[in-house]
């Protein structure tokens, strides 16, 4: 069953133009991940963050995590048209990844 | 190190066939998950195998199964193919040998289609 919801389904930017998308889980996490995929490609985790983090950074994205609300956001800055791709929250509460249905990026020149 | 790699990358079954998918870990990891992903359900675990011991099972019927080697690589089986199985499958690999999971690395997937 899906445990992460993100919101937008879709997003359409801009280059340089920040893009953030916004993920919401149902129960209790041990951590938090997201995933980026390229047309149906295999999954290309971008960063992990703990349920006892706040918030983290790595290179052009920055996460951040409530736990008291049950969500997460991604935020990639300066967007470029590599970032076209389909984002994936996936809450990890045990052995298993539990997905949300993806945020589509994309950004045009 | 090599990545995840996983055998075929596509697949023509028809329905009522059986089918066996293989994925190979990144070097030292121990921990092999598989993934389910459609257009329609998005992104479903189906298991996940520890030092050939399953850990973890998602919410699929019994046709789903897999097994897990000793030097880590793992195939998962799908018997009596329905059409709603087409799909894209997905193995991931960790380094992970506690509870709680790290940095998952997915491999390019193999795509099923059934007709």
């Amino acid at each position: 069953s899906q445990q992460g919801e993100e919101d937008p389904q879709a997003l359409s930017i801009q280059e340089g133009e920040n893009a953030t998308m916004n993920c919401s889980y149902k129960t209790s996490i041990n951590n938090l991940q997201w995933y980026r995929q390229n047309s149906g490609r295999g999954l290309v985790h971008l960063i992990l963050i703990r349920s006892n983090e706040r918030e983290k950074h790595s290179g052009r994205l920055r996460v951040t995590l409530d736990t008291s609300k049950k969500s997460s956001s991604l935020l990639i800055t300066a967007s470029r048209a590599a970032d076209t791709a389909s984002y994936f929250c996936a809450a990890n509460s045990g052995y298993a990844l539990n997905f949300g249905k993806g945020t589509s990026l994309l950004v045009t020149p | 190190k090599a990545g995840v790699t996983q055998t075929p990358r596509y697949l023509i079954k028809t329905r009522g066939q059986q089918v066996t998918l293989s994925c190979s870990p990144i070097s030292g990891h121990r921990s092999v998950s598989w993934y389910q992903q459609t257009p329609g359900q998005g992104l479903q675990f189906l298991f996940e195998y520890f030092s050939e011991t399953q850990r973890n099972k998602g919410n699929f019927p019994g046709r789903f199964s897999g097994r897990q080697f000793s030097n880590s690589r793992s195939e998962m089986n799908v018997s009596t193919l329905e059409l709603g199985d087409s799909a894209l499958y997905l193995c991931a690999s960790s380094s992970t040998s506690g509870e709680v999971w790290e940095t998952q690395y997915f491999g390019p997937g193999t795509r099923l289609l059934v007709l």
